[in-house]
């Protein structure tokens, strides 16, 4: 099974701060990595597929990139409605249909 | 608007079972699969099951092979989990999640959850 590790677990910030988030892959995986926004009490939301296909609807201060066993999640300026946590997830060898472990950004 | 409703989430004791439904509309229900995705209060997500449209291929997450069964009633539009011999492991909100059935085959819609509490 691929193993997915987020970094880092958790992450202060502020307001307008750029965020990066990091998920690196056990195995490479081309480009079957999906990013999805957790807020507390909510189901997930689909943010990025394909490593770096936005959803519609999604703000394009989201942006994905990586291929192969590392990828990267980044917020250009954090907004108050981001402070969230966030899974990366492996389509490419399933099944299991891998998460990451979260991870959970906080206001700073 | 796509829309997935879980229900059926208790409380159930150890050893005992329950079974989950999950109504989907505003979709063709039958032309996607639907996955099962758990999460631990407080903990991250847990893949559990996937079923194909026609319903004709399920696939499980090791720990939960023998003890869960995914099915679906094209018919009525709803996906199910029927769950037996319950641990303690197994308290968690349970999600249905549509599989988008193309590119990197994302979950893009889910259900809001229903959560089950295995306890005596």
């Amino acid at each position: 099974d691929i193993q997915l590790t987020q970094s880092p677990s958790s992450l202060s910030a502020s307001v307008g701060d750029r965020v990066t988030i990091t998920c690196r892959a056990s195995q490479t995986m081309s480009s079957y990595l999906n990013w999805y926004q957790q807020k507390p009490g909510r189901a997930p939301r689909l943010l990025i597929s394909a490593a770096s296909s936005l959803q519609s609807g999604v703000p394009s201060r989201f942006s994905g990139s990586g291929s192969g066993t590392e990828f990267t999640l980044i917020i250009s300026s954090l907004e108050p409605e981001d402070f969230a946590t966030y899974y990366c997830q492996q389509s490419y060898n399933t099944p299991p249909y891998t998460f990451g472990q979260g991870t959970k950004l906080e206001i700073k | 608007e796509v829309q997935l409703v879980a229900s059926g989430g208790r409380v159930v004791q150890p050893g005992g079972s329950l079974r989950l439904s999950c109504e989907a509309s505003g979709f063709s229900f039958d032309d996607f699969a639907v996955h099962w995705v758990r999460q631990a209060p407080g903990k991250g997500l847990e893949w559990v099951s996937l079923i194909s449209g026609d319903g004709d291929r399920t696939y499980y997450a090791d720990s939960m092979k023998g003890r869960f069964t995914v099915s679906r009633d094209n018919n009525k539009n709803s996906l199910f989990l029927e769950m037996t011999s319950l641990r303690s492991e197994d308290t968690a909100f349970y999600y249905c999640a549509r599989d988008s059935g193309s590119g990197t085959y994302p979950f893009d819609y889910w259900g809001q959850g229903t959560l089950v509490t295995v306890s005596s």
